[in-house]
C-alpha cells in the first residue's frame, strides 16, 4: 500500500524557517517524481516543487523561488522541503504527491507563520 | 504565468449530469487531471491524461480536453459526489491548478 506521511510542520514567526519532510512506503521511491502542493485554509490547491526521481532536477512556483529548497534521499524514502524567509502568505497545509499526475497524496502537515 | 478557470461552484440534482470546465490558453495541447477534494480530507485523483480514470474511480466520472477547455463530466451524479473539484496542467516545467469548483449535490 503506498503512504506518504508528512511531518515537520507547526508554528514559526515570519523570518523564520522550518524542514517539512515526507516519508514514503508501498513503493519504489527511487523511480517516482515527487512533489509539494499547498493549501491555505479556506482556500484552493496551489503547486509549490517538483523534483525528478534521481534529484537531478527540481522546479519551483514563483512564490517560493529562492527561499524554499526540494530536496530527497532515496536511500531513506524521505522527500523534504527546506522552506527559508517564511511569511505570513506561507501559512497552509502542505501536501505531498507522487508523480505527474499527483496519483498519492499524504495527509498534509500545516504550516503557521504567525507572530 | 499560466492560468485555469473554473466556476466557484455547480448545482446538479441526484442522478443528473454534471458538467465542471477548466479553462486555459491551448488547454487542450496540454494533459489535464482533475482532483476531488471533501472536507478535511486530502485530494484524490478522478482523472488523469485528460479522460484515464484511475483504478478505484467509479464510471460515472469521465473527462475530456480540446481547444481552450477541460472538461469534467461526472453522470448519475450521487451525494457522495459532492466535493471541491480541482483541474491541473503543466505549463513546462511549473505546475498550475484551477481554483477550484464547489461541487452541490441538491
Amino acid at each position: 500500500e503506498v503512504q506518504l506521511v508528512e511531518s515537520g510542520g507547526g508554528l514559526v514567526q515570519p523570518g523564520g524557517s522550518l524542514r517539512l519532510s515526507c516519508a514514503a512506503s508501498g513503493f519504489t521511491f527511487s523511480s517516482y517524481w515527487m512533489h509539494w502542493v499547498r493549501q491555505a485554509p479556506g482556500k484552493g490547491l496551489v503547486w509549490v516543487s517538483r523534483i525528478k526521481s534521481d534529484g537531478s532536477s527540481t522546479s519551483y512556483a514563483d512564490s517560493v523561488k529562492g527561499r524554499f529548497t526540494i530536496s530527497r534521499d532515496n536511500a531513506k524514502n524521505t522527500l523534504y522541503l527546506q522552506m527559508n524567509s517564511l511569511r505570513a502568505e506561507d501559512t497552509a497545509v502542505y501536501y505531498c504527491a507522487r508523480d505527474l499526475d499527483f496519483d498519492y497524496w499524504g495527509q498534509g502537515t500545516l504550516v503557521t507563520v504567525s507572530s | 504565468s499560466y492560468e485555469l478557470a473554473q466556476p466557484p461552484s455547480v448545482s446538479v440534482s441526484p442522478g443528473q449530469t454534471a458538467s465542471i470546465t477548466c479553462s486555459g490558453d491551448k488547454l487542450g495541447n496540454k494533459y489535464t487531471c482533475w482532483y476531488q477534494q471533501k472536507p478535511g480530507q486530502s485530494p484524490v485523483v478522478v482523472i488523469y491524461q485528460d479522460s484515464k480514470r484511475p483504478s478505484g474511480i467509479p464510471e460515472r466520472f469521465s473527462g475530456s480536453n480540446s481547444g481552450n477547455t477541460a472538461t469534467l463530466t461526472i453522470s448519475g451524479t450521487q451525494a457522495m459526489d459532492e466535493a471541491d473539484y480541482y483541474c491541473q496542467a503543466w505549463d513546462s516545467s511549473t505546475g498550475v491548478f484551477g481554483g477550484g469548483t464547489k461541487l452541490t449535490v441538491l
